[in-house]
């Protein structure tokens, strides 16, 4: 069974521009939750999608936001971005919520200039 | 919300010593789980352990829910088990995990 894809894996982006990265969950799996990680702040919660739904979202500026699609794969969008959004960041998969082990992808490694 | 703290930060072994990770949690969970972050950043899951004792080669781990600790072994360490060890615990009824802060480990030759 395939694992969790992200793409793309690296990006390159100047201030003020927005982003959108894909998260293709595990198949069968229907929840997706996005983590932003950096080196300051450690491994930081985005958001949880579960059937379409948004069913969290951690304490991000507005200019962070995502979906979820019937197939269950998963986009997060940054608008006009900033250096400090610079970050890995990762898309983790589950077939449950809750309770489920989570299963995360390689990685979009974001560098904003 | 739960806490969750790992120790040590860091830790330097030479390759075939042993080590144990901790990871503490403020509050009852009704999962824990352990990654590695390889060098390329992704979390490789090590283990789902609400509870008891697992083993997968070298390594094992124990979480004692009652005590809201769990413990990762490492094993005649090898250099490829450098990187950074991770356990986290979801928020109750929810996916999102809450990451302790991580242990460095560096395993030299």
């Amino acid at each position: 069974k395939a694992g969790v894809t992200q793409t793309p894996r690296y990006l390159i982006k100047t201030r003020g521009q927005q982003v959108t990265l894909s998260c293709s969950p595990i198949s069968g799996h229907r929840s997706v939750s996005w983590y932003q990680q950096t080196p300051g702040q450690g491994l930081q919660f985005l958001f949880e999608y579960f059937s379409e739904t948004q069913r969290n979202k951690g304490n991000f500026p507005g200019r962070f936001s995502g979906r979820q699609f019937s197939n269950s794969r998963s986009e997060m969008n940054v608008s006009t971005l900033e250096l400090g959004d610079s970050a890995l960041y990762l898309c983790a998969s589950s077939s449950g919520t809750g309770n489920y082990e989570q299963y995360f992808g390689p990685g979009t490694r974001l560098t904003v200039t | 919300g739960i806490q969750v703290e790992q120790s040590p930060p860091d830790l330097i072994l030479q390759e075939g010593a042993n080590s144990t990770l901790r990871c503490n949690f403020s509050d009852s969970v009704n999962n824990l789980q352990w990654f590695h972050q390889n060098p390329w950043g992704q979390l490789i899951n090590l283990f789902y352990i609400p509870s008891g004792t697992k083993q997968n080669g070298r390594l094992s781990a124990t979480t004692v829910a009652t005590e809201r600790y769990s413990l990762l072994y490492i094993s005649s360490s090898q250099t490829t088990d450098s990187g950074v060890y991770f356990c986290a615990a979801p928020k109750r009824n929810t996916d999102k995990l809450i990451f302790g802060t991580g242990t460095r480990l560096q395993v030299f030759p």
